[in-house]
């Protein structure tokens, strides 16, 4: 168990359709990630956040977005939904940011199925 | 980040050491390697990292040619519950690096025969 949690853990939607993930950090974690992993794409970055303020953007597309609310959870929004959009979704969290020397801890992921 | 390169997959023994390598020709001196693996669907799980030398912890080693363009993590007593597929990873160190977002590449997918 890695002191990350997400809900849910299984989600299955429309295409068109709008969803939020939710993650909880380890406790006195700071920094928050979003990653994407399917099949075609592999495990790629979306986003960072760190305190509560977006640190970094990667693969993440225009219909998603994410926050890091005051109590350092974060949630993942993503909206009009494509077939494409299925995939695990994993949260990650570490205790700093913009360090090399900086683990990170993952959640066990939420599984997205739009249909 | 500096470019990794594994092979796709390897086996290994039960009980037997499992040796992993990872190659990063273009790594910076400010890169350290980072080696996660993830079993099956699960999420990722940090397993060890190190700049340039060698190091040591309760899950595995790793191992840093002299000229780091090349490492090796070795996983003393594999298990069939170390199969899964292993990243390595080479990430810029030091405060204000930049994204700390992880670039995975395809890894290396290690089966552990009984």
């Amino acid at each position: 168990d890695s002191g990350v949690t997400q809900t849910p853990k299984h989600l299955i939607t429309a295409t068109g359709q709008r969803v939020t993930l939710r993650c909880s950090p380890r406790s006195g974690d700071l920094s928050v990630y979003w990653y994407q992993q399917s099949l075609d794409q592999g495990l790629q970055f979306l986003i960072q956040y760190y305190n509560g303020e977006e640190r970094a953007k990667g693969n993440i597309l225009e219909r998603f977005s994410a926050q890091q609310f005051p109590d350092l959870h974060s949630e993942l929004n993503l909206s009009s939904l494509e077939l494409g959009d299925s995939a695990l979704y994993f949260c990650a969290s570490s205790v700093l940011a913009g360090t090399g020397n900086n683990e990170q801890f993952f959640g066990p992921g939420t599984r997205l199925t739009v249909l | 980040d500096a470019k990794t390169t594994q092979p796709p997959s390897m086996d290994c023994a039960e009980g037997r050491a499992a040796n992993l390598p990872c190659n990063h020709s273009t790594i910076s001196g400010n890169e350290y390697v980072y080696w996660y693996r993830q079993i099956h669907s699960q999420g990722p799980q940090y397993i060890i990292h190190g700049l340039k030398n060698n190091e040591t912890n309760e899950m595995a080693s790793l191992i840093i040619t002299e000229d780091r363009k090349s490492s090796t993590l070795i996983l003393p007593h594999a298990t069939l519950r170390d199969t899964a597929v292993y990243y390595c990873i080479v990430r810029v160190a030091g405060l204000g690096g930049g994204a700390d977002g992880l670039t995975f590449g395809k890894g290396t997918h290690l089966i552990i025969q009984p």
